[in-house]
């Protein structure tokens, strides 16, 4: 499975948008883009994903780069409840697993 | 809207015993998975099923087994426990053609 590098940790302030970066270069044309995230003592949630296009749903808009090595996932006002580990993940076809590596552990300031 | 349930919610084993983890993934969900989480760590993919039939396989011990029954629910058997299994065991379930997983609540697993 292609690897993707996020940075361990980012800081945000209450009600400002967040910009999670994740690296993806080695990603090959079937594999989808998709997001995670996990809360304390929590199973991991789905966020977002996509495979050429820009997405948005309620939760988050997710900007995918044109030659989709890096990609965006955009959260417009932080809240306190998105403190949490977001995982950028690569799917291989749409029926792939997800492995999961090292996410950005997101702190919001109030 | 029901969402993956998992039993039970916490579990305590000594050494060497055996366990048992249920899975009810959501109502027409035909793909099931398993996943592994340590303290401080990120999961870890076990195994999936695919209509009853294992379909991948991660890092899964030969001392695990898993099956997915014809009600579409599944469980993790794990046997020999040591205290490294102690951990968080997630279930997920997926409807074949949207990609997007749900994940239960988990089962803690502590070995003494």
């Amino acid at each position: 499975d292609a690897k993707t590098t996020q940075p361990n940790s980012m800081e945000s302030n209450e009600e400002e948008p967040v910009h999670l970066p994740c690296n993806h270069s080695t990603i090959s044309g079937t594999d989808y883009i998709h997001w995670y995230r996990q809360l304390p003592s929590q199973g991991p949630e789905y966020v977002i994903h996509g495979l050429t296009s820009n997405v948005n749903n309620r939760m988050a808009s997710l900007a995918i780069a044109e030659d989709r090595k890096s990609s965006t996932l955009i959260l417009h006002r932080a809240t306190l409840r998105d403190a949490a580990v977001y995982y950028c993940i690569l799917m291989r076809g749409s029926q792939g697993n997800l492995i999961f590596g090292k996410g950005t552990k997101l702190s919001v300031k109030p | 809207a029901a969402g993956v349930i998992q039993s039970p919610r916490h579990l305590i084993k000594e050494k060497r015993e055996t366990a048992t983890l249920k899975c009810y993934p959501i109502p027409r969900h035909d793909t099931v998975y398993w996943y592994q989480q340590g303290p401080g760590q990120d999961p870890q993919f076990l195994i999936s099923f695919y209509e009853k039939m294992q379909s991948d396989k991660g890092s899964i011990p030969d001392r695990f087994s898993a099956q997915q029954f014809s009600d579409y629910h599944s469980e993790l058997n794990m046997s020999s426990l040591e205290l490294g299994d102690s951990a968080l065991y997630f279930c997920a379930s997926r409807r074949d053609e949207t990609g997007e997983l749900f994940f239960g609540e988990g089962s803690r697993l502590t070995v003494l």
